[in-house]
């Protein structure tokens, strides 16, 4: 997984609550990103970060919220979470300029009931 | 124009056959597309990718077939294995957009 964690692996919570999960990377590259992975749908875009403190919106960042302090870490918040958030949640890096493959993590199970 | 679209979802081919997954665009500028291998439990990690001016990429057994006037681009897997059982998920780029833009994903199965 090129040296990118996830924390927690696998969450449930209820409808509601804020949940935050956490990504962190080795690699030292500039741009980060969060995908949810959904039967049917595919990845898709949740937010992305092109560097500290700098982030945008995805395709689908409606509820969702994101911070980035340091190069290493990149942070997903549910600001509360709804049954439609229940998902696999993959947080990716890439540094544009050097190489155009994306690493992945391992991967974050939410469950909202 | 920013949507790539794979097909099958999902596939099942018999130990020692070809499979074949297909993507198609829209967005004449996109430059690269690789192809993603994803197993249970796992993140995706890029199989194999191709640029534009080339019609065929090789890599062991498996190979992306490009066609550009068609805008579509595939993935064949000769000889496919038990242990190529995953999902594969077709994607392109732009160089000067930094995001990618994903299929669907196909969800292959090889029966012993």
């Amino acid at each position: 997984d090129a040296g990118i964690t996830q924390s927690p692996r696998h969450k449930v919570t209820e409808t509601g609550t804020p949940v935050t999960l956490r990504c962190h990377q080795t690699e030292n590259h500039r741009y980060m990103y969060w995908y949810r992975q959904d039967p049917g749908h595919g990845l898709r875009l949740i937010h992305y970060s092109y560097g500290v403190k700098d982030t945008d919106k995805g395709e689908v960042s409606d509820g969702y919220s994101v911070s980035r302090s340091k190069t290493e870490d990149f942070l997903l918040t549910l600001e509360s979470a709804t049954s439609s958030q229940t998902s696999v949640y993959f947080c990716a890096t890439d540094s544009p300029g050097t190489a155009l493959e994306q690493y992945f993590g391992p991967g974050t199970r939410l469950t909202v009931t | 124009q920013q949507q790539v679209k794979q097909s099958p979802q999902s596939l099942i081919v018999q130990k020692g056959g070809i499979s074949i997954i297909n993507c198609a665009y829209e967005n004449t500028a996109f430059d690269y597309f690789p192809w993603y291998q994803q197993f249970p439990g796992k993140g995706p990690a890029l199989l194999i990718a191709i640029r534009p001016d080339v019609s065929e990429k090789k890599e062991g057994r498996f190979t992306i077939s490009f066609n550009k006037s068609a805008k579509q681009f595939s993935l064949h897997i000769m000889d496919s294995q038990p242990g190529d059982s995953a999902t594969y998920i077709c994607a392109a780029r732009r160089d000067s957009n930094y995001q990618l833009i994903w299929g669907a994903g196909t969800k292959l199965i090889i029966k012993p």
